[in-house]
């Protein structure tokens, strides 16, 4: 159990770039999640995939962010033409199948819009 | 929407010390976890507890989800407990979009 990866940890970008962040899950988990965590809050839902399918998916999730998880393991997070209020941490977690499973985070990837 | 609210929001303890967090939220929940953030952002899990008590070493927990509230406790803190404790709670079964509580920031000095 080599733990939820996330790649970069670290991104800096200009404004109205693209970015695209990745999250490798615990082996075998086959739910993942997005969230997004701005300085002081708590993290905030942004999509669960169960697999390659994509069941939830937040309102906070503009036009602009698009969410795979093309063969059900990796995941990837896009974010189109970037805005100064994209910067935050976004974390991805996973738990594996059946009722009362944990989530497991990543240490996120840290976003931040020149 | 539903409203998650911690208290207190801040905590300060001297190491050794007991304390008490507290989750309210608004409407029925199907899911409830414990989370802690250390002070270098990691996430992790305490307790997945919809219900009931659970204890970990010096941690327990207890849902009481009819009076919609949960409480984790800290027992002779220590530290390296500091960090933003968290509670999540799952909307309704089976859609796993969890809602985080406001959070409560604990500084335990040596």
């Amino acid at each position: 159990d080599t733990g939820v990866s996330q790649d970069p940890r670290h991104k800096i970008t200009k404004r109205g770039q693209n970015v695209t962040f990745r999250c490798d899950p615990i082996s075998e988990h086959n739910r993942l999640y997005w969230y997004r965590q701005t300085l002081g809050q708590g993290p905030e839902f942004l999509t669960y995939f169960q697999n390659e399918a994509q069941l939830e998916k937040s309102r906070l999730l503009s036009d602009r962010f698009s969410a795979e998880r093309p063969k059900g393991s990796f995941s990837t997070l896009e974010i189109q033409r970037t805005e100064q209020g994209d910067s935050a941490m976004y974390l991805c977690a996973s738990s594996a199948k059946g009722g009362n499973q944990p989530q497991h985070f990543g240490d996120g990837t840290r976003l931040s819009i020149l | 929407g539903i409203q998650v609210e911690q208290s207190p929001p801040d905590l300060i303890l001297q190491e050794g010390a007991n304390s008490t967090l507290r989750c309210n939220f608004s409407d029925s929940v199907n899911n409830l976890q414990w989370f802690h953030q250390n002070p270098w952002g990691q996430l992790i899990n305490l307790f997945y507890i919809p219900s009931g008590t659970k204890q970990n070493g010096r941690l327990s927990a207890t849902t009481v989800a009819t009076e919609r509230y949960s409480l984790l406790y800290i027992s002779s803190s220590q530290t390296t407990d500091s960090g933003v404790y968290f509670c999540a709670v799952e909307l309704s079964s089976g859609t796993y979009k969890y809602i985080f509580g406001t959070g409560t920031r604990l500084k335990v000095l040596a």
